[in-house]
């Protein structure tokens, strides 16, 4: 079954501080793309970063990097710096190859970034 | 450019009712696909629409169909409607069905009584 797991239903973190947020995966896909999104109470759907399954490099995108280990079926999200405006929903997602037509979410984690 | 917009931003139904939700991809996108989030969950996938033909389903009942024009807008329909079809309703599109990333509108909220 193709899953993701997100552990942390909640985070917080001071102001200027780096966060980290948890995500598993599972699939048997042997490839496959993972994704991170952020979702303000506004409700739209921010795409952050994204990591293919056969990429040698952890992905960056200016504040965020992804920490993929594909052993451990991981890609957890780094935050560097946070911001008040990182306030946020953050989702976790799956685009397997062989089901390149959807994208599996996890349940999300809720960030909110302290003054 | 213009972004991947949806509407209307919020809509009111009553149980039974037929509900039609819309959206314009993304400049040079042709791949449409819908997806619903109910309160405090991830996004589910319903479909997606790759040149006006219906590319993969998940897991949702006949009620819920849709359709994609030749300008790669969509629609979304959902026929009797129940009080569990109260959900955030996004579209996200892409340039093709296999590009990996997919940018989202700002969702419909549609909430059935």
């Amino acid at each position: 079954a193709q899953k993701i797991t997100q552990t942390q239903p909640g985070m917080f973190v001071q102001e200027k501080e780096a966060v980290t947020l948890d995500c598993t995966y599972d699939t048997s896909d042997p490839s496959y793309g993972l994704f991170w999104y952020k979702q303000p109470s506004s409700g739209e759907m921010i795409f952050l970063i994204y990591q293919g399954s056969y990429d040698q490099q952890n992905a960056t995108e200016g504040r965020y990097s992804l920490n993929f280990q594909k052993a451990r079926k991981s890609a957890n999200l780094v935050i560097s710096a946070s911001q008040l405006g990182d306030s946020a929903m953050y989702f976790c997602a799956m685009r397997p190859k062989t089901s390149y037509d959807k994208v599996i979410f996890g349940p999300g984690t809720s960030l909110s970034v302290i003054p | 450019e213009t972004g991947v917009t949806q509407s209307p931003t919020h809509l009111i139904k009553t149980r039974g009712q037929q509900v039609t939700l819309r959206c314009s991809s993304q400049s040079g996108h042709n791949t449409v696909s819908w997806y619903q989030q109910a309160l405090g969950q991830g996004p589910q996938f319903i479909f997606q629409y790759y040149r006006e033909e219906e590319n993969g389903r998940g897991n949702f009942p006949p009620r819920f169909s849709g359709l994609q024009f030749p300008n790669y807008s969509s629609e979304l329909n959902v026929n009797a409607l129940e009080l569990d079809d109260s959900a955030l309703y996004l579209c996200a599109s892409s340039f093709t069905t296999t590009q990996e990333t997919q940018y989202f509108g700002p969702g419909t909220r549609l909430l059935v009584l």
